[in-house]
């Protein structure tokens, strides 16, 4: 499986953009790039997902490099409630999510 | 609900019972997953489900560990002979397609087990 590399940490104050980065370098061509959050005692949830194009959506917006073997996750204006360990995750041939040890973001009043 | 929903969400057993972990994943989902998270861990994948396929089982730690899913929908993972490196969050997935056509996975709250 593509493996994707995170920083452990990040921190940012509340209501300033929050930029995630993630390596991919051994992506491959029919990859999908998701990414998903755990909040506290939480089960994931989904934030967003792309393949080629940058997309965005209500909860964040996804930059992917032209040459696709990074991405960024951009939290437009970081609230209290976005503190949880984010995920970036390659979907591979398989239909499964293999999940790594993520990004904690803490976000300071 | 129309979520993801997982019973029991804290279970405590004796080393060396058998537990059934369920999960009634959102209706219509085809596929279904099982993951599980050790303290201040990753998720680890367990199994998955996807419409009459057979299980991709690639993730069970060992041969205590099955899981099964009747008619489609419901699942029930059983740990039998629980050992305390059992302790950890259950978590169930399930998505309306399989990932590989980039399909949003919907987890539930989870199923604490303590074995004692």
């Amino acid at each position: 499986d593509a493996k994707t590399t995170q920083p452990n940490s990040m921190e940012s104050n509340e209501e300033e953009p929050v930029h995630l980065p993630c390596n991919h370098s051994t992506i491959s061509g029919t990859d999908y790039i998701h990414w998903y959050r755990q909040l506290p005692s939480q089960g994931p949830e989904y934030v967003i997902h792309g393949l080629t194009s940058n997309v965005n959506n209500r909860m964040a917006s996804l930059a992917i490099a032209e040459d696709r073997k990074s991405s960024t996750l951009i939290l437009h204006r970081a609230t209290l409630r976005d503190a949880a360990v984010y995920y970036c995750i390659l979907g591979h041939n398989t239909d499964k999510l293999i999940f790594g040890t993520g990004t904690r973001l803490q976000v300071f009043p | 609900g129309a979520g993801v929903s997982q019973s029991p969400s804290n279970k405590v057993t004796e080393k060396g019972k058998d537990v059934e972990l369920r999960c009634d994943p959102i209706s219509g989902h085809t596929a279904l997953y099982w993951y599980r998270q050790s303290l201040g861990q990753g998720l680890e994948f367990l199994i998955y489900f996807q419409g009459n396929s057979a299980p991709d089982k690639s993730g069970l730690p060992s041969d205590r560990f099955s899981a099964e899913r009747t008619g489609g929908s419901v699942s029930t993972l059983t740990i039998q002979r629980t050992q305390q490196e059992d302790s950890a969050v259950y978590l169930c997935a399930s998505s309306l397609r399989g990932l590989a056509m980039a399909g949003e996975l919907f987890f539930g709250e989870g199923s604490r087990l303590t074995v004692l």
